[in-house]
């Protein structure tokens, strides 16, 4: 089981939604990060919690530490945020930081 | 400021052979971190170098291994390359760790 789970795994939507990206842990961790990757590979670090609420432009990320939740939510969504959007856990299991792992990721399509 | 840069850009080579992948970060980060991504198994986190030390690696085998100069530029090389090393390789650097990570296009590795 990856210790590291996204739902849902795709979304198509209209332009002008409200967006909202799952993303569950099942161990400790000491930050979560959301990362936006495009078609041919880039991939933009957007947030980087470790607990709270961040918020860039139209784009806003929550974490819930006690029942280890993190959501990104997009507000007004527009064909250009059509991207692959994916969670990784700065994980530690009793000792020392075992690097990133990530979530498979949510590939969202967003329509004119 | 310019980005993190990877070298080559694309990459075949054939099986049993071995590949040195490059990166160049951000002048003034120190950490450098290597990635491999599949269709199949997704974003997996290969290794991290500060500071010209291996701070953490990820569950790969030995046949993958890096670097780090003191000018912090990375290498990553694969020896006796199988055909599921196909994949893209993308590095990752930053200041400290993992705050404010910036990556690059990536290499894309094709092993035939």
């Amino acid at each position: 089981k990856n210790e590291v789970e996204q739902s849902p795994q795709n979304l198509t939507a209209q332009e002008g939604e409200f967006i909202t990206i799952n993303c569950s842990y099942s161990v400790g961790i000491s930050a979560l990060h959301w990362l936006q990757q495009h078609p041919g590979g880039g991939i933009v670090s957007l947030f980087m919690l470790s607990s709270g609420k961040k918020k860039h432009g139209r784009l806003i990320a929550t974490i819930n530490i006690q029942e280890k939740h993190s959501s990104l939510h997009i507000t007004a969504s527009h064909p250009r945020d059509s991207a692959v959007y994916i969670c990784a856990g700065d994980l530690y299991s009793g000792g020392g930081a075992d690097g990133l792992t990530f979530g498979k990721g949510t590939h969202l399509i967003i329509q004119p | 400021k310019a980005g993190v840069t990877q070298t080559p850009r694309y990459l075949i080579k054939t099986r049993g052979q071995q590949v040195t992948l490059s990166c160049s970060p951000i002048s003034g980060h120190r950490s450098v971190s290597w990635y491999q991504q599949t269709p199949g198994q997704g974003l997996q986190f290969l290794f991290e170098y500060f500071s010209e030390t291996q701070r953490n690696k990820g569950n790969f085998p030995g046949r993958f291994s890096g670097r780090q100069f003191s000018n912090s530029r990375s290498e990553m090389n694969v020896s006796t390359l199988e055909l599921g090393d196909s994949a893209l390789y993308l590095c990752a650097s930053s200041p400290q760790g993992w705050d404010e990570a910036f990556f690059g296009q990536g290499t894309r590795l094709t092993v035939v």
